[in-house]
């Protein structure tokens, strides 16, 4: 199966940038989906197609990509933004759609 | 506003079933599919199917294939997911997810359904 590969944690202090990521084979040429998920609260869509911010997201929230990784940036860092975050891809050789296994964001 | 509103939480028995509904509201219904993901306690997201309003089109994650069925009802607007032959396993909060189709954004989440599995 396809496996999509996140660090289990980052840390950051307020105010500075996280970069959270995301690597997975061939991945370059896969739509890769971001979602934020608060402590007993459903996940979040905060980034589509790579890099596109859904309506109401707050632009600080950012995606991109490069060769077999993907990344989620986070600007000036809020204690708000702690959550836990997933990839996800769309795999047509394997169950379709695939989940990275999270990354806790810890605003220290 | 566009909403997706899950049933209540259920107990189950080992070896029992669980249907779990997800309904729809402020959007055209028939021009999305759903997704259904399940958390179990402490873990990560783990995609379990998709399904097409119209009940013509289905993909299942292979561990699950056999055990889950999803129908939807696009005269309620209700989504549902059965689940058979439960084990403690299956423990999780369940979510469904606004989905046109399983390449695209999961855009709106319900506010998931915990099935507790125990004897």
């Amino acid at each position: 199966s396809y496996v999509l590969t996140q660090p289990p944690s980052v840390s950051v202090v307020p105010g500075a940038t996280a970069r959270i990521t995301c690597g997975g084979d061939t991945i370059g040429i896969k739509s890769v989906y971001w979602y934020q998920q608060k402590p007993g609260q459903a996940p979040v869509l905060v980034v589509s197609d790579d890099s596109a911010r859904p309506s109401g997201i707050a632009e600080r929230f950012s995606g991109s990509k490069s060769g077999s990784t993907a990344a989620l940036t986070i600007s000036r860092v809020e204690a708000g933004d702690e959550a836990d975050y997933y990839c996800q891809v769309w795999d047509s050789d394997h169950d379709p759609v695939v989940f990275g296994g999270g990354t806790k964001l810890t605003v220290v | 506003q566009v909403e997706v509103v899950q049933s209540e939480a259920e107990v189950k028995r080992p070896g029992a079933s669980v249907k779990v509904s997800c309904k729809a509201s402020g959007y055209s219904f028939s021009n999305y599919g759903f997704s259904w993901v399940r958390q179990a306690p402490g873990q990560g997201l783990e995609w379990l199917a998709w399904v097409s309003t119209n009940n013509a089109n289905k993909n299942y994650a292979r561990k699950l294939q056999g055990r889950v069925t999803m129908t939807t009802d696009t005269s309620t607007s209700t989504a549902y997911m059965e689940l058979r032959s439960l084990t403690s396993d299956d423990t999780a909060v369940y979510y469904c997810a606004r989905q046109r189709y399983p390449s695209t954004a999961m855009d709106v989440w319900g506010q998931g359904t915990t099935v507790t599995v125990s004897s």
